[in-house]
């Protein structure tokens, strides 16, 4: 009963330094997101993949690159993380089409010093 | 440009009380919307969705108002419990092809016992 699985939970990282956020669904879905969100701001879409092979930009996409490695999983990586990125972020996915249900990943807490 | 435009940002309900949260929109191009509800430290989850063509969709203690004319909608909680307590976003999407959905800012409700 997984959903969506993303890790890792907790990161710190310093000014400038990479990671890739990993991001998994065994819902069978065709599309996948990433979120960000902050006090104040709700959920802001970073990049989305409306189907395996596919990606495209949302609402924020400076600082982050993703990749569709196949239709379960969706990274997101930040190459020189900087303090604004700060955040918590989400995962999600859903089948294909406007008015499908969004199923969210409990969240990764990230953390630029 | 701010798509969907929701209020209070925070919001203390007595038990028993009725919770009532708004959201307005600009695209009339939006005819699905959701609420999504989210427990601290978990990712968001569907709570109850409608579409244009109906005014009120009710699902247990939970209701969407819609007002198509006036570009609003509403999430009314009767009979509010500390249970509730959590952050609510509203969100909206186009139906046609493929649609991301675009998400309000928020309102934080803490019933009171």
């Amino acid at each position: 009963n997984a959903g969506v699985t993303q890790t890792p939970k907790f990161q710190v990282l310093k000014t400038g330094q990479s990671m890739t956020l990993q991001c998994a669904q065994d819902m069978n879905h065709n599309s996948m997101y990433w979120y960000r969100q902050d006090p104040g701001m709700g959920l802001r879409l970073i990049y989305y993949s409306a189907s395996e092979g596919t990606t495209d930009k949302g609402e924020v996409p400076n600082g982050y690159n993703v990749s569709r490695l196949n239709k379960r999983e969706f990274s997101l990586r930040l190459e020189s993380a900087a303090p604004s990125q700060t955040s918590v972020y989400f995962c999600a996915s859903s089948a294909t089409g406007s008015g499908n249900t969004i199923y969210f990943g409990e969240g990764s807490w990230l953390t630029v010093v | 440009q701010q798509q969907v435009k929701q209020s209070p940002q925070s919001l203390i309900v007595q038990k028993g009380g009725i919770s009532i949260i708004n959201c307005a929109y600009e695209n009339t191009a939006f005819d699905y919307f959701p609420w999504y509800q989210q427990f601290p430290g978990k990712g968001p989850a569907l709570l109850i969705a409608i579409r244009p063509d109906v005014s009120e969709k009710k699902e247990g203690r939970f209701t969407i108002s819609f007002n198509k004319s006036a570009k609003q909608f509403s999430l009314h909680i009767m009979d509010s419990q500390p249970g509730d307590s959590a952050t609510y976003f509203c969100a909206a999407s186009k139906g046609s092809g493929y649609s991301t959905l675009t998400f309000g800012k928020g309102t934080m409700l803490l019933v009171s016992p």
